[in-house]
């Protein structure tokens, strides 16, 4: 079954950095990707999905990038703020299946 | 505004007894699923449906059942909790289209002592 590696487990930056978070899978039939986010004590927010066809994709604040030769996903938060800190999720879904994998989760801390 | 409501939001259980975990959504969806939290494991998959009245395993069943009696209902029971079952849970709810996202309840702490 699909595998899917999330790093680092524990991520800690100083204010204004830039933060990279990054996930590998293995089956080749996954198509949808998605990073969430969770504060402390809160559940999990959206905070973009990814289609296989898009290589690149900017939000607020962050980009995701897919690599689906190597197959990795990854998350850089640009100039990272206090606010930022919380733990980050992806998930990945094949084609044809509804279920998300995930990952075990990056916890990250931004130091004001 | 669709959204997946979780109940208890947090519950003490005794070792051997029976616990129900409740979640309701609003957002018409089809599918719904139950997740463990544990730190270092990230979350896994214990059971969803995609219609009323049926329920599928999903990674981590044994030990856990689940009931699906409407579309907006779907509750997950340990009939003989464990202290390995103490985690937090969350049930989420998606449409049936594999490019959508999951809606995420805001969990349930389980401690089971």
């Amino acid at each position: 079954g699909e595998q899917v590696e999330q790093r680092p487990p524990h991520l800690s930056v100083r204010e204004g950095d830039s933060a990279v978070i990054t996930c590998t899978y293995t089956d080749p039939n996954s198509y949808y990707f998605f990073w969430y986010k969770q504060e402390p004590g809160a559940s999990l927010q959206l905070l973009m999905k990814v289609f296989s066809s898009t290589e690149i994709n900017e939000g607020q604040g962050f980009t995701v990038l897919l690599n689906k030769k190597d197959k990795r996903l990854s998350l850089n938060l640009t100039a990272a703020h206090p606010g930022d800190s919380a733990a980050y999720f992806c998930a990945v879904r094949h084609t044809g299946y509804q279920n998300f994998y995930f990952g075990k989760g990056t916890s990250l801390t931004v130091i004001p | 505004e669709a959204a997946v409501t979780q109940s208890p939001r947090s519950k003490v259980a005794v070792t051997g007894g029976k616990v129900t975990l409740s979640c309701h959504q609003t957002n018409n969806h089809d599918y719904m699923y139950w997740y463990r939290q544990d730190t270092g494991h990230g979350l896994r998959l214990i059971h969803y449906s995609y219609v009323a009245d049926s329920t599928e395993k999903g990674d981590i069943p044994d030990g856990y059942k689940a009931s699906r009696p409407s579309q907006e209902n779907f509750s997950l029971i340990l009939e003989l909790a464990s202290l390995s079952q103490t985690a937090v849970y969350f049930c989420a709810s998606s449409p049936d289209r594999v490019n959508s996202d999951y809606t995420f309840g805001s969990g349930t702490r389980l401690l089971v002592i």
